[in-house]
């Protein structure tokens, strides 16, 4: 089974901080992506990778930015948090084109931020 | 912009008879539709999906149609139970473009029993 892990369930940060958000997935994925969920607006892409030390911006990267150092590792930054960035933050990571399933996203559990 | 619209904030269905939730799409160039569903507190989970190839996939209860002419695809569930109460996410991309999920803003169903 693909496990994509996120390293909090729950945050609460402070305006002005600088916040990072961890996710790991174990099943040597070359694809994975950021996405925060928003009640109305659905999920929406931050950033995402295609393979180690690449990132592209989605389709809302301001006040975002993103490490993907290791294969299995991708990070989301929040350089300096404002509360407009309190929302649900949902790492996933996808099988390589190559392979059957290719368009299915396996999604990590998801963190919670608060920004105060 | 959002490219990919489920109307339905909410939907409440009794158990045992059909859940039907819908999902429109504006952009011609998506080729592959899927439908993901989430329990509070957790990812979404991948459900079924549909290339544009075709017109129906089936898998087990849950059954994905789409109209291309239409823009338009839906899921069935039947019977619906109980468990299946979560919201549901359609999502659509292109394939040979930047192969990319869009997400529709969700639809919450509630499965009475």
């Amino acid at each position: 089974d693909v496990k994509v892990t996120q390293s909090s369930r729950y945050l609460v940060k402070r305006t002005g901080e600088k916040v990072f958000l961890e996710c790991v997935q174990d099943m040597d994925h070359e694809n994975m992506f950021w996405y925060r969920q928003d009640p109305g607006l659905g999920l929406r892409l931050i950033y995402f990778s295609y393979d180690v030390k690449m990132k592209e911006k989605g389709d809302i990267p301001e006040g975002y930015s993103v490490s993907r150092e290791k294969k299995e590792r991708f990070s989301l930054i929040l350089e300096s948090a404002s509360t407009n960035q309190t929302s649900m933050y949902l790492c996933a990571s996808r099988l390589p084109d190559s392979r059957q399933g290719k368009e299915t996203q396996y999604f990590g559990p998801g963190t919670r931020l608060l920004v105060l | 912009d959002q490219q990919v619209k489920q109307n339905s904030p909410s939907l409440s269905v009794q158990e045992g008879r059909i859940s039907i939730l819908n999902c429109d799409y504006t952009n011609s160039m998506f080729d592959y539709f899927l439908w993901y569903k989430k329990y509070p507190a957790e990812g979404p989970t991948f459900l079924i999906s549909i290339s544009s190839i075709k017109d129906k996939n089936e898998d087990g209860r849950f059954t994905v149609f789409l109209n291309k002419s239409a823009k338009h695809l839906s899921l069935h569930i039947v019977p619906s139970q109980p468990g299946d109460s979560a919201v549901y996410f359609c999502a659509a991309l292109h394939q040979t473009g930047a192969n990319n999920l869009f997400f529709g803003t969700g639809t919450r169903l509630t499965v009475i029993p």
